[in-house]
């Protein structure tokens, strides 16, 4: 099974929160990443946390970990269309990415 | 730096031919992945290189595939031949020695190839 869990999809609507979960089984990484990938194009850094944080915020970006229960969450405040894309959580000590969230933001 | 370079961006290619898919590092990074995206599988690991040599294939799917890396600067990946099961995105990835860092990977913007 995969290492890396994510749901698949998040539909919510232009200016609420989003929040986008994943569990890991790896507790060796010293970093947690989460990408971003819009249509067409490749996968891009959105931000990371250092495996011995519990927060990290970075303007409309929050980042959760739990490492106790293994658990990342990205939250986006004030989503916007734009921020429509396939959001990836990896731990790269293992190279291993989720399967993606597909986040869609109607207006 | 111009990034990760790949092409072709897109190869249509029928059943039975020998497709080759290309890639340039970021200058400098001492790993290179290539992972293949689908929406049955996510993304999934092929192979990577360290320092120019092969680390971890167990990711490629079958003996059709092969990947080389004969100089810092370029890396290939191989289907011979191509089969319509083939037919994913292609992503070619780089990164800094310490690959657990801050700055995680550095992705090219992909090869979609489709198999007819």
């Amino acid at each position: 099974g995969e290492d890396v869990e994510q749901s698949l999809f998040l539909s919510v609507r232009e200016g609420d929160s989003s929040v986008i979960n994943c569990t890991y089984t790896d507790s060796s990484s010293t970093y947690l990443y989460w990408y971003k990938q819009e249509p067409g194009a490749g996968l891009q850094l959105l931000t990371y946390i250092f495996s011995n944080m519990d927060m990290k915020q970075d303007q409309r970006l929050t980042v959760l970990l739990n490492k106790k229960d293994k658990h990342l969450s990205l939250r986006i405040a004030d989503t916007q269309t734009g921020d429509s894309a396939i959001y990836f959580c990896a731990e790269l000590g293992d190279m291993r990415f989720g399967a993606g969230t597909r986040l869609t933001v109607k207006p | 730096d111009a990034g990760v370079i790949q092409s072709p961006r897109h190869e249509v290619t029928e059943m039975g031919q020998e497709v080759t898919l290309r890639c340039k590092p970021i200058s400098g990074h001492d790993y290179l992945f290539w992972y293949r995206q689908t929406m049955m599988r996510g993304l999934e690991l092929l192979i990577y290189f360290n320092n120019n040599v092969p680390i971890d294939d167990s990711g490629m799917p079958e003996d059709r595939f092969s990947a080389k890396m004969p100089n810092a600067s370029f890396s290939t990946l191989k289907i011979q031949p191509s089969e319509p099961r083939d037919s994913a995105v292609y992503f070619c990835a780089s990164s800094p020695s310490e690959w657990d860092s801050r700055g995680g990977y550095t992705f090219g913007s992909g090869t979609r190839l489709t198999v007819v």
